[in-house]
């Protein structure tokens, strides 16, 4: 069984980039969709996007222009950069396994980052 | 992108069915048999407990069903438990090949 794992710095000062590792093991990463989705404190989900194990890539149009998500595929791990955040990326982050790219089966225990001075 | 459209909240007595409904458009629920379920209890991450409009994944309780009629889908919990009480999300795939979610909907079993 997959499970997976998100990790990073819990605290990022506004303007800078948020940057989180999710570590895959049960399994391995050469193969499905793998994606981000965060929850604000208190609201509901938001697809932040997916890669495919070949590195292709799909994101969320209202945030494309500050992420980049990438694969690392020797390290069974992916992982997520949001560039100029704001108190409004304030959030807990998952990751996820995507088998077809259509549902998210297997989620990280989730992070909370809080974007502040 | 706009999220698809759920009831803020729902309630059950032990023993009753509840139905919990996930509006979107014909660019999303409407045009494709991929909606999918997930269950929030407080501080833990989703779980999936229906895909593809009407599947259970292994483990997932048979009390759990879901259907689709048109731009709106369903999530029907059937002999409520204290147990079933979460927050519930909708998810739907897009024609813009991106999934969008619900806003959610908290079930209290009263």
């Amino acid at each position: 069984q997959e499970q997976l794992q998100e990790s990073g710095p819990g605290l990022v000062k506004p303007s800078e980039t948020l940057s989180l590792i999710c570590t895959v093991s049960g399994g391995s990463i050469s193969s499905y969709y793998w994606s981000w989705i965060r929850q604000p404190p208190g609201k509901g989900l938001e697809w932040i996007g997916y890669i495919d194990f070949s590195g292709i890539t799909n994101y969320n149009p209202s945030l494309k222009s500050r992420v980049t998500i990438s694969i690392h595929t020797s390290e069974n791990q992916f992982s997520l950069k949001l560039s100029s955040v704001t108190a409004a990326d304030t959030a807990v982050y998952y990751c996820a396994r995507v088998p077809v790219a259509t549902y998210f089966d297997y989620w990280g225990q989730g992070t909370l980052v809080t974007v502040s001075s | 992108q706009s999220a698809l459209t759920q009831p803020a909240s729902v309630s059950g007595s032990p023993g009753q069915s509840i139905t919990i409904s996930c509006t979107g458009t014909s660019s999303d629920v409407g045009s494709y048999n991929y909606v999918s379920w997930y269950q929030q209890h407080p501080g833990k991450a989703p779980k999936l407990m229906i895909y593809d409009v009407s599947n259970r994944p292994s483990g997932v309780s048979n009390r759990f069903s879901g259907s689709k009629s048109g731009n709106t889908a369903s999530l029907t919990i059937s002999g409520l438990q204290a147990e079933d009480e979460a927050d519930y999300y909708c998810s739907s795939y897009t024609g813009s090949s991106t999934p969008i979610f619900g806003g959610g909907t908290k079930l209290t079993v009263l």
